[in-house]
């Protein structure tokens, strides 16, 4: 099974600077990553697919880069509605599909 | 536009079976194309995947970590799939998500259902 770690475990940052959530998988997995949001009450939504490419409906201020094992998401300006949990989860080597712990976005 | 939403039991007594459906609207469940899976998320906690069926041929994936418990079905007539999780504990316990797949990632989520092992 493929561990994916994500750090840090809570980010503190301020409406409008940079965000960088970073998430390690325990083996390459390529480029077959993808981000979530989640919000209080709400089911997880789909930022990143293939580990840069935004999916439907998705402002340009996420983006996502990254290969291997080493993979981050960024938020270039965070806006309110950005604070939520980001979960990443792998999907070259399944079953199982895993997810990362989560990093929680907070406002400073 | 596909969506989700799930339906069942808030409730389950400790070694009884979890018994979930998915209802599938915006599109045919019989697609080709797709995979239809559960997610679960414990109380304060991060995601699991539990397993996924390809409604085209039936075929089940599960995780390891639960698959001798768990059986999953679709039923194409009312455009909808299940999830039987046999012998739950309070472990099981967790918010449980139904979500679609053509290529791996999941998209779209229901909205998820919370499911409590209590006697």
């Amino acid at each position: 099974e493929i561990v994916m770690t994500q750090s840090p475990g809570t980010l503190s940052v301020s409406p409008g600077e940079r965000a960088t959530l970073s998430c390690r998988a325990s083996q390459s997995i390529g480029s077959d990553l993808a981000w979530y949001q989640q919000k209080p009450g709400q089911a997880p939504r789909l930022l990143i697919y293939g580990a840069s490419f935004r999916a439907t409906g998705i402002p340009a201020r996420f983006s996502g880069s990254g290969s291997g094992t080493e993979f981050t998401l960024a938020i270039s300006s965070v806006q309110s509605e950005d604070f939520a949990v980001y979960y990443c989860q792998q999907y070259n080597n399944w079953p199982p599909y895993t997810f990362g712990q989560g990093t929680k976005l907070e406002i400073k | 536009q596909l969506q989700l939403q799930e339906s069942g039991p808030g409730l389950v007594k400790p070694s009884e079976t979890l018994s979930l459906t998915c209802t599938v609207s915006g599109g045919s469940i019989s697609s080709g194309t797709y995979y239809w899976g559960w997610i679960r998320q414990s109380p304060g906690k991060g995601l699991e995947w539990i397993a996924s069926i390809y409604s085209y041929n039936g075929n089940t994936f599960s995780n390891p970590s639960i698959k001798s418990r768990v059986s999953m079905s679709v039923d194409s007539s009312k455009n909808q799939f299940s999830l039987r999780l046999r012998s739950v504990t309070a472990a099981d316990t967790a918010v449980y998500y139904c979500a679609t797949t053509t290529d791996n990632w999941f998209d779209p989520w229901g909205q998820g259902i919370l499911v409590t092992v209590s006697s």
